[in-house]
């Protein structure tokens, strides 16, 4: 079974400009969780989609966005980079579904963005 | 708010040793979850073990265990007979019953002596 597949590896934009991140989860999980970590702030929750909804969301300003498909891939997008947004972004999928309640995210590698 | 203190920046031990990594956590909430994930270079975060706060067994996987002491919310980390694999960055983390959001801590970085 394949993992989490998180596209592309590594980024380069300037500030500004807008990045679009990709998250493919498992197949079968219908919930994507995304994640910012940086040196300073450490690993900090952006968001959840599952059933392309929207469930939970971080304390982050609205330049950070996602959606989710049917399919259920998910893509996050930060408008108006700041320097600040430099960080690992990763995504983790989980088999979340009615009636089960402790399910195991399992994360991709990353995409490494860097606003210069 | 949920919060996860992991009060140990860096951590060393000899290879074959054994090694506790401290977490404790502050919630209100009597269901949750709690995991240690481990962090390599190769920055893949991977689910090292997880505890459900509702047993009282500490969960135990191969070289793994902890020692999960609920009154105290406390969520300490074991490994014995340390190898060179082990090395990585490891995070503490909680989850609420029925949330998939998870709350990390600053994690520990943990370095094997050959």
């Amino acid at each position: 079974k394949a993992g989490v597949t998180q596209t592309p590896r590594y980024l380069i934009k300037t500030r500004g400009q807008q990045v679009t991140l990709s998250c493919s989860p498992i197949s079968g999980h219908r919930s994507v969780s995304w994640y910012q970590q940086t040196p300073g702030q450490g690993l900090q929750f952006l968001f959840e989609y599952f059933s392309e909804t929207q469930r939970n969301k971080g304390n982050f300003p609205g330049r950070f966005s996602g959606r989710q498909f049917s399919n259920s891939r998910s893509e996050m997008n930060v408008s108006t980079l700041e320097l600040g947004d430099s960080a690992l972004y990763l995504c983790a999928s989980s088999a979340r579904r009615i009636g089960v309640m402790n399910t195991e995210a399992f994360f991709g590698q990353g995409t490494r963005l860097t606003v210069v | 708010a949920q919060t996860v203190t992991q009060s140990q920046p860096e951590m060393s031990v000899q290879e074959a040793e054994t090694v506790t990594l401290s977490c404790t956590y502050d919630t209100s909430e009597s269901d949750y979850y709690l995991f240690w994930y481990k962090q390599p270079p190769s920055r893949q975060m991977i689910l090292v073990i997880r505890q459900e706060a509702y047993k009282q067994q500490n969960a135990t996987e191969n070289r793994f265990s902890v020692n999960f002491q609920k009154a105290a919310k406390s969520f300490s980390l074991k490994i014995s007979d340390s190898q060179l694999g082990d090395a990585a960055m490891y995070f503490c983390a909680y989850k609420n019953f029925g949330n998939e959001k998870l709350t990390f801590g600053t994690g520990t970085r943990l370095t094997i002596i050959p």
